[in-house]
């Protein structure tokens, strides 16, 4: 069975930081690329991150670039998303979602459950 | 980048009636690299439909999506009670990943 299951979130001061993992099993991680994508409380998704299978190409949406990287471990079958000067309008439910094909533009073809951040003093 | 608006926002139905939902694109959306997801209050989003009109891995056939360049269609044939739900379209052409805000199927 295809599994992911993120950790790291919590609550952290503006300006802060957080690292997020999305631990992954059941599929051969190293071949597809893998995404972070968000949903602010009561709102829609919004796309943030995603890189390719091996990870040497990254991707960000415009308000994220230049305060979170993605990574990932292919040895660890996991992804990373490291998150720096974060901001109220940060606090969201972060998802880690694996892309159905080995592109990094596609379909989600599956999800972990989430692991929530706020930010706030 | 490609904004998508669904609509309506809301849609109040009742379970066996047959459900519409829209997805219109700022431009259009190459080889109609569109997909639909379904997410419940507590839940991930679940993939439906991908490619603008191919059905995921054991989603029923009352589930289609059409739909081609900035027009694009969900369509669930006969609502079930498991059908109630949000449902989000996203596009995946080459300006990038985008959401449409999302359309609520309630229970009238």
């Amino acid at each position: 069975e295809v599994q992911l299951v993120e950790s790291g979130g919590g609550l952290v001061q503006p300006g802060g930081s957080l690292r997020l993992s999305c631990a992954t099993s059941g599929f051969t991680f190293s071949s597809y690329a893998m995404s972070w994508v968000r949903q602010a409380p009561g709102k829609g998704l919004e796309w943030v991150s995603a890189i390719s299978g091996s990870g040497g190409s990254t991707y960000y949406a415009d308000s994220v670039k230049g305060r979170f990287t993605i990574s990932r471990d292919n040895s660890k079958n996991t992804l990373y998303m490291q998150m720096n000067s974060l901001r109220a309008e940060d606090t969201a439910v972060y998802y880690c979602a694996k892309f159905e094909t080995a592109a990094t533009l596609g379909a989600f073809d599956i999800w972990g459950q989430g692991t929530m951040v706020t930010v706030s003093s | 980048e490609i904004v998508l608006t669904q609509s309506p926002g809301t849609l109040s139905l009742s379970p066996g009636d047959r459900a519409t939902l829209s997805c219109r694109a700022s431009q259009s959306v190459g080889s109609s690299y569109l997909a639909w997801y379904q997410q419940k209050p507590g839940q991930a989003p679940r993939l439906l439909i991908y490619g603008a009109s191919s059905r995921a891995t054991g989603i029923p056939d009352r589930v289609s999506g059409s739909g081609s360049g900035t027009d694009f269609t969900l369509t669930i044939s006969r609502l079930e009670t498991e059908d109630f739900a949000v449902y989000y379209c996203q596009q995946y052409g080459t300006s990038g990943l985008t959401f449409g805000g999302g359309t609520k199927v309630e229970i009238k």
